[in-house]
């Protein structure tokens, strides 16, 4: 089946830095979604990404979506500490069916204040 | 508004019990997922609806689960019988179609 790999599994960084993570797939996805969970909480989502080459922010936070269609990578920037969480990827839209999503095995972010 | 809802939050049973899973989709939305994580599998896909209806159920492991929607606003995942290794957070999700998933908060499940 579709795999992603998501990198890290882990980080641990100083309030204020700067955080970026990526995902990488071997098959093609027409959609990237970047989504952050909090402890005993569902997968919120963050940036959806429509389109091969696409840059788009939500505050502190950009994701963008890989030329090759194959891969997309998310930024934090001066990360504050209730970005603390688990920041999961996820690629859709293959084999033509848009709902189902394959999610990445996420990327744990600790703050440290 | 109100989200997704599901319930129970938490449920320990021991290997063999039924356990339901129930789940209350965003009003509006026709479409339903059913995923599952786990440390070693992440979020997988198990089941999804759309009106009411089973699209793609490859995902549910085996004959033990099954899943239903009776109408729009409500929807069972069924384990029957219970093992341990079903133990797991089991999330419900809906849309209106398109990729965006809106996650209830996740059923917590052990089975000893």
């Amino acid at each position: 089946g579709q795999q992603l790999n998501q990198s890290p599994q882990s980080m641990f960084i100083q309030e204020g830095e700067d955080v970026s993570m990526n995902c990488t797939s071997s098959s093609i996805f027409n959609t990237w979604l970047w989504y952050k969970q909090d402890p005993g909480e569902g997968p919120v989502l963050l940036i959806a990404l429509y389109k091969a080459g696409e840059l788009t922010s939500n505050g502190r936070l950009t994701a963008q979506f890989g030329i090759t269609r194959k891969d997309s990578f998310l930024n934090i920037s001066a990360s504050i500490p209730s970005d603390v969480g688990i920041y999961f990827c996820a690629g859709g839209g293959y084999g033509g069916s848009q709902g189902n999503l394959i999610f990445g095995k996420g990327t744990k972010l600790s703050v440290k204040p | 508004d109100a989200g997704v809802i599901q319930s129970p939050r938490h449920e320990v049973t021991e290997m063999g019990q039924e356990v339901t899973l129930r789940c209350k989709p965003i009003s509006g939305h026709d479409y339903l997922f059913w995923y599952r994580q786990t440390m070693m599998r992440g979020l997988e896909l198990l089941i999804y609806f759309n009106n009411n209806v089973p699209i793609d159920d490859s995902g549910m492991p085996e004959d033990r689960f099954s899943a239903k929607m009776p109408n729009a606003s409500f929807s069972t995942l069924k384990i029957q019988p219970s093992e341990p290794r079903d133990s797991a957070v089991y999330f419900c999700a809906s849309n209106e179609g398109g990729v965006k998933l809106f996650f209830g908060e996740g059923s917590r499940l052990t089975v000893l």
